[in-house]
C-alpha cells in the first residue's frame, strides 16, 4: 500500500495550458511537500506546506488536511516546466513519496 | 553558494565489488538522508542521520552502510551483498523537522 498517491502518471499539454497534478496521502504529516526532478537527477524543493495555499510565480500548491489531498497548479505553462513532479509528506522524522507525474510541455 | 555536492554522477562496478558514493554539505544542516530512486518507485530511505557519529536504519538498509564522522560528510557504501545495487542514489539534508529537504544531484551506479 502507498501512503502517498499522485496522478496522472503522466502528463503531455501544450504550451500555455493550465495544468493541475494531484497528489493523496494515508497518514497523518507534520508538512506536504512538492519536488521538481529534472532529467539530470537533481531535485528541487518548490513548496512546504501544512495549511491553505501558497503561491511562487507560475506554481500554486494547495492542500486540504481534512481531505488528505494537495494539488499542484502551473499556469500558463511553458516547455522548461517539463519535469517530474513529486509529492512528498513528511510525518515528522520521515519522508513518504510518491511516484511523480511526468509533465511534457509541447511548444 | 550553499549546497550539496555528490559525486561521482555516474559510476560502474564489477559484481562483487564494494563501492562508495560521496555526499557533502556546507548548509549546516544537522539531518542527512540517503534515498534509491528506481523506475516506477518513489524514493525510498536507505540510511539517515540526525547529528554525527549517529544514524538509523531506513527502509532498504540491507547490503548499504554508512558514517557519519563528519556533520559536512555523509558517505554511502553499497556492499556485495546487496542484491539489486544498480539504481539512482540521492542525498539529501534538512535543516530541522520543519525544514524543506535540500537534495544533491544524484549518483548513477551500474553494477555488471
Amino acid at each position: 500500500k502507498n501512503e502517498v498517491e499522485q496522478s496522472p502518471q503522466n502528463l503531455t499539454a501544450q504550451e500555455g495550458e493550465f495544468i493541475t497534478i494531484n497528489c493523496s496521502y494515508s497518514v497523518g504529516i507534520s508538512a506536504l511537500h512538492w519536488l521538481q526532478q529534472h532529467p539530470g537527477g537533481g531535485i528541487v524543493s518548490l513548496f512546504m506546506l501544512s495549511s491553505g495555499k501558497k503561491k511562487h510565480g507560475r506554481l500554486i500548491a494547495t492542500i486540504n488536511i481534512q481531505e488528505k489531498h494537495s494539488s499542484l497548479h502551473i499556469t500558463a505553462s511553458h516547455p522548461r516546466d517539463s519535469a517530474v513532479y513529486i509529492c512528498a509528506v513528511n510525518t515528522g522524522n520521515q519522508f513518504y513519496f510518491g511516484t511523480g507525474t511526468s509533465l511534457t510541455v509541447i511548444p | 553558494d550553499g549546497g550539496i555536492t555528490q559525486s561521482p554522477k555516474y559510476l560502474f562496478r564489477k559484481e562483487g565489488q564494494n563501492v562508495t558514493l560521496s555526499c557533502e554539505q556546507n548548509l549546516n544542516h544537522d539531518a542527512m538522508y540517503w534515498y534509491r530512486q528506481d523506475p516506477g518507485q518513489g524514493l525510498r530511505l536507505i540510511y539517515y542521520s540526525q547529528i554525527v557519529n549517529d544514524f538509523q536504519k531506513g527502509d532498504i538498509a540491507e547490503g548499504y552502510s554508512v558514517s557519519r564522522e563528519k556533520k559536512e560528510s555523509f558517505p554511502l557504501t553499497v556492499t556485495s551483498a546487496q542484491k539489486n545495487p544498480t539504481a539512482f542514489y540521492l542525498c539529501a539534508a534538512r535543516a530541522g523537522t520543519n525544514s524543506p529537504l535540500h537534495f544533491g544531484n544524484g549518483t548513477r551506479l551500474t553494477v555488471t
